[in-house]
């Protein structure tokens, strides 16, 4: 079974830097998907950013990018400039790709990130 | 601006009493997904349907717990007797169910069984 582990319960960071959330998962699939959910206190879900296995590049949306590291199984966030509104609880996931029969996700347990003005 | 539509946002309930929650799906989106959270266990999956039929309710206690598509909008979880160990926070989300079928997340219900 999938397994996806998120070594750091908390972080802080000072408004304007730069923080790294880790992330490492199990699988022997080669084809899968990893997804960075981010959690506010609002209590909703919302994607952050998402990586296909089969992609070398590393994804990135605005001040949102990823170390995606296959052979060690690892992928990890950074958030440049952090600003206020980045506080929040950050999920890691992983989806395999299945070819249609089974898109669950499994979660890791989650880091809570403090932002400090 | 499309969105999963989940009600109640909380529910308080007596431990026997039945409970339902309802989710609307983003319309065009033919999977859907519900996840619990709690403290303990973090965010794990109850049942998954594809184009209204169940594929996976292995995460979900099938004595008390039932989940069912009565039609394309509307997906709904139903726990008869609730628990105090049921109360969690309970998500449902929704995708198109091809490629990367990326799963868009309701506002989750917060069940409190007393």
């Amino acid at each position: 079974a999938q397994t996806v582990t998120q070594s750091q319960p908390e972080m802080s960071v000072q408004e304007a830097e730069t923080v790294t959330l880790s992330c490492t998962y199990d699988t022997s699939e080669s084809d899968y998907y990893l997804f960075w959910y981010k959690q506010p206190p609002s209590r909703q879900m919302i994607l952050v950013i998402r990586q296909e296995a089969y992609k070398q590049q590393n994804a990135t949306e605005n001040r949102f990018s990823v170390n995606f590291q296959k052979a060690a199984k690892s992928f990890s966030l950074k958030i440049s400039d952090s600003q206020l509104g980045d506080a929040a609880m950050y999920f890691c996931a992983y989806r395999r790709e299945s070819g249609g029969s089974n898109y669950k996700l499994t979660f890791g347990k989650g880091t809570l990130l403090t932002v400090n003005p | 601006d499309a969105r999963v539509t989940q009600t109640p946002r909380h529910k308080v309930t007596e431990m026997g009493q039945e409970v339902t929650m309802r989710c609307q799906p983003i319309l065009g989106h033919n999977t859907v997904f519900w996840y619990r959270q709690t403290m303990m266990q973090g965010l794990e999956l109850l049942a998954y349907f594809r184009n209204r039929a169940p594929l996976d309710d292995s995460g979900m206690p099938k004595d008390r717990f039932s989940a069912e598509m009565p039609d394309a909008t509307l997906a709904t979880l139903k726990i008869q007797p609730s628990e105090p160990r049921d109360s969690a926070v309970y998500f449902c989300a929704s995708g198109r169910g091809t490629g990367e079928n990326i799963q868009y997340f309701g506002a989750g219900t917060r069940l409190s069984v007393l």
